[in-house]
């Protein structure tokens, strides 16, 4: 199994607070992902991370914000988090090679009341 | 809008039937194909990427095809078994290199002893 961890596993909080998910990989790998899933949706992408200091926005990227400073360690930030962003979230890794499989972590439940 | 479809919603077979799953994607700017095994209460686990048009691969009892031309992909299972029983999802890379993915919402297979 690919070493990657998400913290918490389970978070409930308030609206208007900010919360900080942690994805931490321990297979050196360059491309981090931060997905949320919803019923009726697919998995949704909305950040990545190509690189230390490098990301870029996904498709559902307002309300959130990310930060990579180091290659292990991938954290996605809910800076006044609301409602509509009660979700599961999913990191993902990838390798250098393009076109390679995306390994997953175990999720975090988050809900926002 | 990139949209990626996958038919039927659900599927209940069973144990020994053969079945099969549909994923439509885009038949522009194609570069990879990912299908992906997600069990309850466990994470997605990568079973094929495909990035040839025709290009079959094979797993076991599980198998794919790509039409790239067209844009479909088939998900063939072989004498179901119980544990097959998971939500099946499609994922289209429409970001290179990134691997950035728009996923379908998934085939649920439940087969019945």
């Amino acid at each position: 199994d690919a070493g990657i961890t998400q913290s918490p596993r389970h978070k409930v909080t308030e609206t208007g607070t900010p919360v900080t998910l942690r994805c931490h990989q321990t297979e050196n790998h360059r491309y981090m992902y931060w997905y949320r899933q919803d019923p009726g949706h697919g998995l949704r992408l909305i950040h990545y991370s190509y690189g230390v200091k490098d990301t870029d926005k996904g498709e559902v990227s307002d309300g959130y914000s990310v930060s990579r400073s180091k290659t292990e360690d991938f954290l996605l930030t809910l800076e006044s988090a609301t409602s509509s962003q009660t979700s599961v979230y999913f990191c993902a890794i990838k390798g250098t090679t393009t076109n390679e499989k995306l390994f997953f972590g175990s999720g975090t439940q988050l809900s926002v009341l | 809008i990139l949209n990626v479809e996958q038919s039927p919603q659900s599927l209940h077979v069973q144990e020994g039937d053969s079945t099969n799953f549909t994923c439509s994607f885009p038949s522009s700017n194609f570069y990879a194909l990912h299908w992906y095994r997600w069990e309850t209460a466990k994470s997605p686990e990568a079973l094929f990427v495909m990035t040839l048009n025709g290009d079959e691969k094979k797993k076991g009892r599980i198998s794919a095809t790509l039409n790239t031309k067209e844009g479909y992909s088939y998900l063939y299972i072989k004498g179901s078994q119980p544990e097959d029983s998971a939500t099946y999802l499609c994922a289209f890379n429409y970001g290179g290199a990134t691997n950035k993915l728009i996923f379908g919402t998934g085939t649920l297979l439940a087969v019945q002893p």
